[in-house]
């Protein structure tokens, strides 16, 4: 059945090195969203697509995030380098978005990252 | 799957009792509102949804209210299930945009 892939499940690295999540939407979607959930936070937009055109990417610190759609069947979230106030889960969510609602998303069962 | 231990309001109901879950979305130009489960261990899954021309939206067992007055959106749940037990989040959507509330934690006691 069509799903939401996301890889790793789990990662632990220590502080300065560099963390790759990636991400595999449901054909046939056009949007991907990246969210980091914290128990501080809730749920935070990070960067979501449309197309693979980034549309905003506002929620992301700049400095250390990078989000890609290399291809339609794969998105990833980068972070260089990592530090320990990134601890969080990361989930991807996948949407089939008309004019500009995004409707219904999908997620994936997350990615759950440690930083020593 | 993953999820966090989150600090959030909670809701405690009798199983069989009905749930009535408030949400407070914070822009009067969104246009669709999405509310979401979360089990433990598991990411967020579709409920039910309504667009701002709406203001009732009915499914199995839930129905959602739309209140643009205000801009608050409720999640009722029906004859509450210890299945319902959960993390409940309502989501608004404006040019393409889906952004979160804090959630709610809904606990059933049997």
């Amino acid at each position: 059945d069509a799903r939401v892939t996301q890889t790793p499940r789990h990662k632990v690295t220590e502080m300065g090195q560099e963390v790759t999540m990636r991400c595999q939407p449901i054909l046939g979607h056009n949007t991907v969203f990246w969210y980091r959930q914290t128990m501080m936070q809730g749920l935070e937009l990070l960067a979501y697509f449309r197309n693979r055109a980034p549309l905003d990417d506002s929620g992301m610190p700049k400095d250390r995030f990078s989000a890609e759609m290399p291809d339609a069947t794969l998105a990833t979230l980068k972070i260089q380098p990592s530090e320990p106030r990134d601890s969080a889960v990361y989930f991807c969510a996948s949407g089939l978005a008309r004019q500009s609602s995004t409707g219904e998303l999908f997620f994936g069962e997350g990615s759950r990252l440690t930083v020593l | 799957g993953e999820s966090v231990g989150l600090h959030l309001p909670t809701l405690s109901v009798q199983e069989g009792d009905n749930s009535i879950i408030n949400c407070a979305y914070s822009n009067s130009a969104s246009d669709y509102f999405i509310w979401y489960k979360q089990e433990s261990g598991k990411g967020p899954q579709f409920i039910i949804d309504i667009r701002s021309n709406m203001d009732k939206r009915q499914g199995q067992r839930v129905t959602v209210l739309l209140n643009k007055t205000v801009k608050h959106l409720s999640l009722q749940i029906a004859a509450t299930q210890p299945g319902d037990s959960a993390v409940y989040f309502c989501a608004e959507n404006l040019n393409n945009d889906m952004r979160f509330g804090a959630g709610t934690r809904l606990t059933v006691k049997p």
